[in-house]
């Protein structure tokens, strides 16, 4: 089955540090864009981050120095490192496929069912 | 700046109305802009991309038209499974910003 799952998410202090771990089953990650989407509680969707096909990555400026994202191809694993985390970066956290062909260009077609980043003290 | 607006931001319509959501993008983004509808406790579900490509499995009666800054998703007759919260991204580069969604309820 084609599917991403999503983990890691807790409760960490503000400053804190954690990792995200989105594992892709039915496909291989590698030759994807892979994003991450993150939605705070009853709010809308905020992109976070993406890696391209041959690892450049990019980041939203509110996460720009704080978060890194990076694969693990070995495992067809994406990962999140999120450090300095702050009150605003609470949200749950989506991994997200983005094929890169002549029709989908790089749009989001699956998601995964996404984890809780809770920062509080 | 870039920027993603949608409007209006939620709409209550009748079962079988015609119902139209607007998006509008700064600066032009050609075509490359893709609508998701979001259930509530659900995951977001890729509706149209490439602005007027209906994805596989997503019923006809969602559509969507437009290029440069300006796009409509239209939901041709609505029905009580659409209630929703619809978005809109670009994504020719980054940042991959989504539109703050219209809520879409039935009356």
């Amino acid at each position: 089955e084609v599917q991403l799952v999503v983990s890691g998410g807790d409760l960490v202090q503000p400053g804190g540090s954690l990792r995200l771990t989105c594992a892709a089953s039915g496909f291989i990650e590698r030759n994807y864009y892979m994003s991450w989407v993150r939605q705070a509680p009853g709010e809308g969707l905020e992109w976070v981050s993406v890696t391209y096909i041959g690892g450049t990555t990019s980041y939203a400026e509110s996460v720009k120095g704080r978060f890194t994202i990076f694969r693990d191809d070995s495992k067809n694993t994406l990962h999140l490192q999120m450090k300095g985390l702050r009150a605003d970066d609470t949200a749950v956290y989506y991994c997200a496929r983005a094929p890169y062909s002549a029709n989908y260009r790089g749009v989001i077609d699956l998601w995964g069912q996404g984890t809780l980043v809770t920062v509080s003290s | 700046d870039i920027q993603m607006t949608q409007s209006p931001s939620s709409l209550s319509a009748s079962v079988g109305d015609r119902v139209t959501i607007t998006c509008r993008a700064s600066p032009d983004i050609t075509n490359y802009l893709a609508w998701f509808q979001q259930k509530p406790g659900k995951l977001p579900r890729l509706l149209i991309y490439s602005a007027s490509t209906l994805q596989s499995g997503v019923p006809s009666r969602f559509s969507g038209s437009g290029s440069g800054t300006d796009f409509t998703l239209t939901i041709s007759s609505l029905q009580p499974e659409d209630v929703a919260t619809y978005y809109c991204q670009r994504y020719n580069s980054v940042p991959f910003t989504f539109g703050p969604g219209t809520k879409v309820d039935i009356k």
